[in-house]
């Protein structure tokens, strides 16, 4: 299976929340990461988390970590038509490369 | 900030063309990769160096070679262009933290 797994689309209206969530398999994994991906751009790394916390938030965004599911969210508040993008959770396993997911289109809707 | 380019946006070639595409960052990462990026697979990665001189193989290395030459310059090579290696093509760099940092992609579309 997947090392990294996640939903590959999600919907919500302008002004709502959207939750992106993720699960991993590597429970040693150091940092676990939210990438960005505007279309026709590369990646851009949205935030991370160390694997000692439980959340982090960053205005709009929240991530929460919870270790023993191996799970990781993404939420972002008050969602914006600029938000539309495809989102890759990452973890770091102690090898070199991330292992990525394969990415959540999120569609904001007016 | 770091700052990773990569030399076309958008690049057309012929079956059976050598095509080169360059990355280049400013960080003095030593860490680089290659990606390529395609609906409903995600990110593959394709090689990645860890040293000028150094390569290492990723997940789907066949069709491709690379050249690390100097520390922020990571050439990725298709020596004989195929339609199947139509796709995005993203580099990325690694930093002290494991942070990966990526190029703003090159689109390859290869008749």
């Amino acid at each position: 299976g997947e090392d990294v797994e996640q939903s590959l689309f999600l919907s919500v209206r302008e002004g709502d929340s959207s939750v992106i969530n993720c699960t991993y398999t590597d429970s040693s994994s150091t940092y676990l990461y939210w990438y960005k991906q505007e279309p026709g751009a590369g990646l851009q790394l949205l935030t991370y988390i160390f694997s000692n916390m439980d959340m982090k938030q960053d205005q709009r965004l929240t991530v929460l970590l919870n270790k023993k599911d191996k799970h990781l969210s993404l939420r972002i508040a008050d969602t914006q038509t600029g938000d539309s993008a495809i989102y890759f959770c990452a973890e770091n396993k102690g090898n070199t490369p991330l292992v990525f997911g394969k990415g959540t289109r999120l569609s904001v809707i007016a | 900030d770091v700052k990773v380019t990569q030399s076309s946006r958008y690049l057309v070639k012929r079956t059976g063309e050598k095509v080169f595409l360059e990355c280049v960052q400013d960080m003095d990462h030593e860490n680089m990769f290659w990606y390529r990026q395609d609906p409903g697979l995600g990110l593959r990665l394709i090689y990645f160096s860890y040293d000028v001189k150094m390569k290492e193989k990723g997940d789907i290395p066949e069709g491709y070679s690379v050249s690390r030459e100097k520390k922020e310059r990571f050439s990725l090579i298709l020596e004989s262009a195929s339609t199947n290696q139509t796709s995005m093509y993203l580099c990325a760099t690694l930093t002290g933290t494991d942070t990966q940092y990526f190029g703003p992609g090159t689109r390859l579309t290869v008749l």
